[in-house]
């Protein structure tokens, strides 16, 4: 009930073009929805998070969709450039001081110029 | 601002020796620290997590042990590193009281001949 379950593993998209991944949780109780972004040799970064009392957050070519209803939620990269390469992890938690972040498995993104 | 910083940023240790790496976080008090291991370049597997001093959380038993001496230092250790102990490990901070929000330090990357 812990896990977040990220698809696809990998993906390859044109530059201009849109990449989408996809996540799934069971836990209802996680109300914190982040996305990390890692370059080779980099620690993740956070990129955009959302809370489930809105159904999508936007930051620049980044949107993250959230359906509370099927428990899943998605990352948008509009645009994509061939820097966007670089593994996206989402992660999950919930409002407690000894909750940790539950990371999916992370998608290697590879946006071909 | 506070800022992460973890060290070396490379190590090559041959098996049978011991293993200390340390973490310290600058512009905040009493941060959620964590340690994470990510293999074959992938996954983030939590292996520590410390909500204060001398107090630590094991998620995965294994050939490794934590410490936090300070309040904003926290540290890695092996008596005797395994081929197995190979990998990206990971230091992160978030705010107290809550998993919201990691902040990554750069990483070290530990290969054990």
């Amino acid at each position: 009930q812990q896990q977040v379950k990220q698809s696809p593993q990998s993906l390859i998209v044109q530059k201009g073009g849109i990449s989408i991944i996809n996540c799934a949780y069971e836990n209802t109780a996680f109300d914190y929805f982040p996305w990390y972004q890692q370059f080779p040799g980099k620690g993740p970064a956070l990129l955009i998070a959302i809370r489930p009392d809105v159904s999508e957050k936007k930051e620049g070519r980044f949107t993250i969709s959230f359906n509370k209803s099927a428990k899943q939620f998605s990352l948008h990269i509009m645009d994509s450039q061939p820097g966007d390469s670089a593994t996206y992890f989402c992660a999950a938690s919930m409002n407690s001081g000894y909750s940790t972040l539950t990371f999916g498995k992370g998608t290697m993104l590879l946006v071909s110029p | 601002s506070q800022t992460i910083h973890q060290w070396p940023a490379t190590l090559v240790q041959p098996v049978g020796s011991p293993l200390s790496l340390e973490c310290t976080v600058e512009g905040t008090s009493n941060p959620n620290l964590y340690w994470y291991r990510q293999a074959a370049g992938r996954g983030l597997q939590l292996l520590f997590y410390s909500v204060g001093i001398g107090q630590i959380s094991s998620e995965v038993p294994q050939n490794l042990s934590a410490s936090r001496p300070q309040d904003r230092q926290f540290i890695l250790s092996s008596k005797k590193l395994l081929l197995s102990d190979s990998g990206f490990y990971l230091c992160a901070w978030s705010t107290p009281g809550g998993s919201y929000g990691y902040t990554f330090g750069s990483g070290t990357r530990l290969t054990v001949v």
